[in-house]
Parts: structure tokens; C-alpha cells; sequence
């Protein structure tokens, strides 16, 4: 059974510095894993999809890695902004049906 | 990203009372899903939805619970009788491919009463 966990489950950081999100899995049968973030009472933004023959995704100040064999992926922010504070979600897709499973999430705040 | 909007954005209800939820699609995606977040609790799956018919479902997703889509244009979640557990965030997904990015509606507010 695919478990997601994701730590740490809170982490706060002044303005400017990178942030570095970590997700693991137990099964490293799955077809991609992608990166959500979530606003209070908001639904979920998706971020970034990095398929499982991927190693990484870049989206502007994102990048996200995958190492499939270890069960890992890195969510790295450069150079945090006050309006990056939100919680992030890291999912994996194990089926061909779109099944996701998710992590707890990291909430992250970022202070000016 | 393809805009995706659900109705209503909160509904209360009372306990053993029926509601729907609605998702208006996009029309090229024909894979949608259902999830739900329980009040600081991690997203869960319900029930994946192709080609107009349940492709998976969850151990969730027992006989109280319905989806369809049945004139081709709203994505419903129908829950029969509701009860006080089945408070939460309920959110609705598509994706043109079942190993594509999925992107979330913001969501309905539940809260049984």
C-alpha cells in the first residue's frame, strides 16, 4: 500500500532564503508525482508534474526532483517571497486511472 | 491551467439529508475525479470517472455516494443521506489523460449538521 509523507510538516523562513519541501513514498512503482499548493480554505494549485522517467521539473523560482528508486522527491523554492506562504502537497499517481494519493503536506510561512 | 469551478462553494445541511455537488467541466478532459479533505486531514481519493462510468472508487466511496454526469455537462456528487463524518472539503478534478497534470476545482464546503 503507497504511503506519502512529507516533512516537515511546518517550516517558517525569512523572506529570501531558498526553501526545500521533502516528499517520500514506500512504492516506487508509479507513473509520476506532482506538487500542489494550497491556500487556506482554497482549493489546490497545481505546481509541478514530473513524470517518473523524469529526474527533474522546473517552473520559474520551482524545481522539483524525482528519484523514483529511493522513494524522494524535493520541492526547492529560490528566493522565498512573503506570497509563497501556503501549504504544499506532494501527491503520487501509482494507477493508470489518475488515482493520487496524497501527503500530509509542509505548511510554510515566509516572513518579510 | 484550465479553469475548473464547482457549486455550491459551502453548503450546510442537516444529518440524513441529500446533497449534490457540481463540476462544471471543461469539454476536452474525460477523466474526473472526486477527492475530499476533512478538516486537517490529507486529501482523499473517492472516485475516478471515464467515459461515463466509475473507473475506480475508494473504500470511501460506499453505496451512499453517486457520481454522474448526465447530460454531458455538470459532474455531480451525489451523497444519499449524509452523515456528521462526511463534513469537509470536497473537490472535483479532470485531467485530459489519466497520467496528465489534474487540476483541482476550489472546492465545496460541507458541513452536516
Amino acid at each position: 500500500k503507497q504511503e506519502v509523507t512529507q516533512i516537515p510538516a511546518a517550516l517558517s523562513v525569512p523572506e529570501g532564503e531558498n526553501l526545500v519541501l521533502n516528499c517520500s513514498f514506500t512504492d516506487s512503482a508509479i507513473y509520476n508525482l506532482q506538487w500542489f499548493r494550497q491556500d487556506p480554505g482554497k482549493g489546490l494549485t497545481s505546481l509541478l508534474l514530473i513524470q517518473s522517467s523524469q529526474r527533474e521539473q522546473t517552473s520559474g523560482r520551482l524545481n522539483a526532483s524525482l528519484d523514483k528508486s529511493s522513494g524522494r522527491s524535493t520541492l526547492y523554492i529560490a528566493a522565498s517571497q512573503p506570497g509563497d506562504s501556503a501549504t504544499y502537497l506532494c501527491a503520487v499517481l501509482s494507477d493508470s486511472w489518475g488515482k493520487l494519493q496524497f501527503g500530509a503536506g509542509t505548511q510554510v510561512v515566509v516572513t518579510p | 491551467e484550465p479553469e475548473v469551478t464547482q457549486t455550491p462553494s459551502h453548503q450546510v445541511t442537516q444529518m440524513g439529508q441529500e446533497v449534490i455537488l457540481r463540476c462544471v467541466p471543461i469539454s476536452n478532459h474525460l477523466y474526473f475525479y472526486w477527492y475530499r479533505q476533512i478538516l486537517g486531514q490529507k486529501v482523499e481519493f473517492l472516485v475516478s470517472f471515464y467515459n461515463n462510468e466509475i473507473s475506480e472508487k475508494s473504500e470511501i466511496f460506499d453505496d451512499q455516494f453517486s457520481v454522474e454526469r448526465p447530460d454531458g455537462s455538470n459532474f455531480t456528487l451525489k451523497i444519499r443521506s449524509t452523515k456528521l463524518e462526511d463534513s469537509a472539503m470536497y473537490f472535483c478534478a479532470r485531467t485530459g489523460g489519466a497520467t496528465d497534470t489534474q487540476y483541482f476545482g476550489p472546492g465545496t464546503r460541507l458541513t452536516v449538521l
